[in-house]
């Protein structure tokens, strides 16, 4: 049972424009959220997190949304440019809980941003 | 250079033979965790690492060992493996396991093992 998912397997944009993954948990104690992103033939690389005490966090061209009553994150990427086409990974943990150290990752989505 | 260095990138073996898969770390983390990556999937986390000694079952640690008795290392052990152990395996560490923005993971390249 997923309790991480991406819904979306692939999405394209145009450069320039706002790109948008998002992500959808199942478990109300999950409290911290990452995004990372990953180039082929290399590791994830970290991105950006969320804490659950807020609803948005910002970094640059980076913003991710956190919606704690449905359950949802989203990651927008604005403007968007070409290298940024990856495939992103939402993950979610419960730092505060027992399983301290576990994560758990979403099925991915693979960005391509046409020049 | 700060890294994660796994060995071997590529392995190509049979159903039963036993294999390592090493990982090291020269940043003195205390946590270290291992995970796979299949297609459509996504990454899901094998067994981890809190600190020399002490290591913990992730969502999918069935046919995989780990020991961590220094903590640079965290060998992943694959007593008998089996074609669904196919895949693509990744190591990572961080100063701690609470995943803070300011105390990244930092990921290996990955090791594609083939079991035929």
């Amino acid at each position: 049972d997923q309790q991480v998912k991406q819904n979306s397997p692939s999405l394209s944009v145009q450069e320039g424009r706002i790109s948008i993954l998002n992500c959808d948990y199942t478990n109300s104690m999950f409290d911290y959220f990452l995004w990372y992103k990953k180039y082929p033939a290399e590791g994830p690389t970290f991105l950006i997190s969320i804490s659950s005490i807020k609803d948005k966090n910002e970094d640059g061209r980076f913003t991710v949304f956190l919606n704690k009553s449905a359950k949802h994150l989203s990651l927008h990427i604005v403007p968007s440019q070409p290298g940024d086409s990856a495939v992103y990974f939402c993950a979610v943990t419960n730092a505060g809980g027992t399983s301290y150290g576990k994560l758990t990752f979403g099925q991915g989505t693979i960005l391509t941003v046409h020049p | 250079e700060a890294q994660v260095t796994q060995n071997p990138r590529y392995l190509i073996t049979v159903t039963g033979k036993k294999l390592t898969v090493t990982c090291s770390q020269n940043m003195n983390h205390e946590y270290m965790s291992w995970y796979r990556q299949d297609p459509g999937l996504g990454l899901r986390q094998i067994y981890y690492s809190m600190n020399v000694e002490v290591t913990d079952k992730g969502d999918v640690p069935e046919g995989y060992k780990v020991s961590r008795k220094e903590k640079r290392n965290f060998p992943l052990i694959l007593e008998s493996p089996s074609p669904n152990q196919t895949s693509l395996y990744f190591c990572a560490s961080s100063l701690s396991g609470t995943f803070l923005s300011n105390q990244p993971q930092h990921f290996g390249d990955g090791t594609r093992l083939s079991i035929l």
